[in-house]
């Protein structure tokens, strides 16, 4: 079956103009993360949707972040009027529970000049 | 708020060498995971391990859980170029929601 596919894979905008990341998580997976990763560091949690609970946001780095699953499937992740130190890979993930293992996208990475 | 060190940040040697790195958790794991990441894709799971003394293989790569369980190591025997990318552990925290969090990574280049 397929994986988690992301969308677009690269993305390069202007500072200041809003974009939207795309993740389609593995059918069936009730969990699902944002995080990103700058310049081939670590993960840095954003946003966890688990079921039809309320997602955990805590950790969105500015009101400038926000992100929706709809029907508990495909997600969004919004970052309007970008900044330069926005630019990072933005990777999803999703997992069949909470607490099973992550299948990551190969991410979009966002450059904003 | 728990924190993963790893370390070292950055390893490149010689293909045939033997290499560790090691992740460090400031509280005690809960289910300790090590992913691998190759350029341009998403890291990708190798192993979990849970159990406080727990060694597992995965054919070159041996995986060591420490016995109080805020420590971890990978070792990779014969190190190949295929093994060359960034080593990532995570933990998964349930302080408030179950999450995933990941610790610095180690940058490993394996050369020819």
């Amino acid at each position: 079956g397929a994986g988690v596919s992301q969308s677009p894979s690269n993305k390069v905008t202007e500072k200041g103009k809003d974009v939207e990341l795309r993740c389609d998580p593995i059918s069936g997976h009730t969990a699902l993360y944002w995080y990103r990763q700058s310049l081939g560091q670590g993960l840095e949690f954003l946003i966890y949707f688990q079921g039809n609970s309320a997602p955990d946001k805590s950790g969105l780095p500015s009101d400038r972040f926000s992100a929706e699953r709809t029907g508990g499937s495909v997600s969004t992740l919004t970052i309007q009027r970008t900044q330069q130190e926005d630019s990072a890979v933005y990777l999803c993930a999703s997992s069949f529970t909470g607490n099973s293992p992550l299948h990551f996208g190969n991410g979009t990475r966002l450059t904003v000049t | 708020t728990q924190l993963l060190e790893q370390s070292p940040q950055f390893l490149s040697i010689q293909e045939g060498e033997n290499l560790t790195v090691y992740c460090n958790s400031s509280s005690v794991f809960s289910s300790l995971q090590w992913y691998r990441q190759e350029p341009g894709e998403g890291p990708v799971l190798l192993v979990t391990v849970v159990t406080g003394g727990e060694v597992k293989k995965l054919k070159r790569l041996t995986f060591q859980f420490g016995d109080a369980r805020k420590d971890s190591s990978l070792h990779i025997t014969a190190a190949q170029t295929g093994d060359t990318g960034l080593y990532l552990c995570a933990d998964l925290t349930t302080s408030g929601t179950y999450k995933y969090i990941f610790g610095t990574g180690t940058r490993l280049k394996v050369l020819a």
